[in-house]
């Protein structure tokens, strides 16, 4: 069981060029989400799928844009990079829009921004 | 805002120890849930432990332990019999109600050191 695959797993970007996350989720969940980690800041919300067709911003959209392409796959995409992305991503899904489900998460991709 | 607070950005225990690791929250809602994850060096993000707001009886998975203080609004991590594989980044987070659903709201994490 593959769960929740990222690709890909390490990416270096110069500044203005753009690029595609991929994520996907073979555990038929409707809930995706994409995460950036940064030193000293937790995991931060940047974009979240409640279900197959719906997107909704979170805490820091800002640069990002996403698509939930149908219910396994949700990829974000930077249109034009700056070195404030360098981060690490996290995609991850839940079930259904309950609060006692837990999230499951890919395993993250290393962007670098030069 | 980030509205969950891990006070301690670094600790250290010697195995077979107890460690508690601290967290709090801010929340108008009364049912929600509350969980812990454990990030290894690998990356990985693991679900160690989860509470149910309206369960009194806090959550136990074997070495793994809160004391969850509704009122408080604390949730605190509780490592028994420390091991070096539990050396990683924690963090504290709750499932809160966003415009469509729900997301994970995370704090900052704290990073654990188990030193022989």
């Amino acid at each position: 069981n593959a769960g929740v695959t990222q690709t890909p797993k390490f990416q270096v970007l110069k500044t203005g060029q753009s690029m595609t996350l991929q994520c996907a989720q073979d555990m038929n969940h409707n809930s995706m989400y994409w995460y950036r980690q940064d030193p000293g800041m937790g995991l931060r919300l940047i974009y979240y799928s409640a279900s197959e067709g719906t997107t909704d911003k979170g805490e820091v959209p800002n640069g990002y844009n996403v698509s939930r392409l149908n219910k396994r796959e949700f990829s974000l995409r930077l249109e034009s990079a700056a070195p404030s992305q360098t981060s690490v991503y996290f995609c991850a899904s839940s079930r259904p829009g309950r609060a006692n489900t837990e999230a499951f998460f890919g395993q993250g991709t290393r962007l670098t921004v030069v | 805002a980030q509205t969950v607070t891990q006070s301690q950005p670094e600790m250290s225990v010697q195995e077979a120890e107890t460690v508690t690791l601290s967290c709090t929250y801010d929340t108008s809602e009364n049912n929600y849930y509350l969980f812990w994850y454990k990030q290894p060096p690998s990356r990985q993000m693991i679900l160690v432990i989860r509470q149910e707001a309206y369960k009194q009886q806090n959550a136990t998975e074997n070495r793994f332990s809160v004391n969850f203080q509704k009122a408080a609004k604390s949730f605190s991590l509780k490592i028994s019999d420390s091991q070096l594989g539990d050396t990683a980044m924690y963090f504290c987070a709750f499932m809160k109600h966003v415009n469509s659903g729900y997301a994970l709201n995370f704090g900052k994490g704290t990073s654990l050191l188990v030193t022989p």
